[in-house]
């Protein structure tokens, strides 16, 4: 695998509790991306960064935030989860090109 | 609004046989186009892309052909085998005038199913 590890892989909690979840590269990328993948909606962006300090929003950003304080970190924050950011949450880095290489996944289910 | 659009959500095909999965696009400024490929419980991984500039890409077993004037392309499968069971993805992307990487658009993805 390209040095991507996304964690929790997995994680359960209830609603209106804060979750946080970690991407870490060993790539030095500079482009890191969040994605959540859901039956019938395939993969959209949630937030990206395309250097440390520097992020934006994607298609579906709203109750997601992000920070970027490391080259190789990528941190998405939900800070009051609820039961529709059930989700796949995948991680992808770039060096710049268009190709994107993906992490292996963290499912998160909010009771 | 979609702007990618798989509109077959699966696809089953016969073993040694021709496997074609097509996508459509609305976004004209879309000039970069990709097919991922994922298995269950894993990331998706990329499979083949092509540039609006041309209308062919092979790389061995996969071709991709795009068709701009009706903003169509699809991605060929030859022969399909049963490792190729899995949900392709078809993506685009835009070049920004500033250069950067703001991500790619997917589709909803087709679930290829090769039957022995």
């Amino acid at each position: 695998d390209a040095g991507i590890t996304q964690s929790p892989r997995h994680k359960v909690t209830e609603t209106g509790t804060p979750v946080t979840l970690r991407c870490h590269q060993t790539e030095n990328h500079r482009y890191m991306y969040w994605y959540r993948q859901d039956p019938g909606h395939g993969l959209r962006l949630i937030h990206y960064s395309y250097g440390v300090k520097d992020t934006d929003k994607g298609e579906v950003s709203d109750g997601y935030s992000v920070s970027r304080s490391k080259t190789e970190d990528f941190l998405l924050t939900l800070e009051s989860a609820t039961s529709s950011q059930t989700s796949v949450y995948f991680c992808a880095i770039s060096g710049g090109q268009t190709v994107l290489t993906f992490g292996a996944g963290s499912r998160l289910t909010v009771l | 609004d979609q702007q990618v659009k798989q509109n077959s959500p699966s696809l089953s095909v016969q073993e040694g046989r021709i496997s074609i999965l097509n996508c459509d696009y609305t976004n004209s400024m879309f000039d970069y186009f990709l097919w991922y490929k994922k298995y269950p419980a894993e990331g998706p991984t990329f499979l083949i892309s092509i540039s609006s500039i041309k209308d062919k890409n092979e790389d061995g077993r996969f071709t991709v052909f795009l068709n701009k004037s009706a903003k169509h392309l699809s991605l060929h499968i030859v022969p399909s085998q049963p490792g190729d069971s899995a949900v392709y993805f078809c993506a685009a992307s835009r070049t920004r005038s500033g250069g950067g990487a703001d991500g790619l658009t997917f589709g909803k993805g087709t679930h290829l199913i090769i039957q022995p």
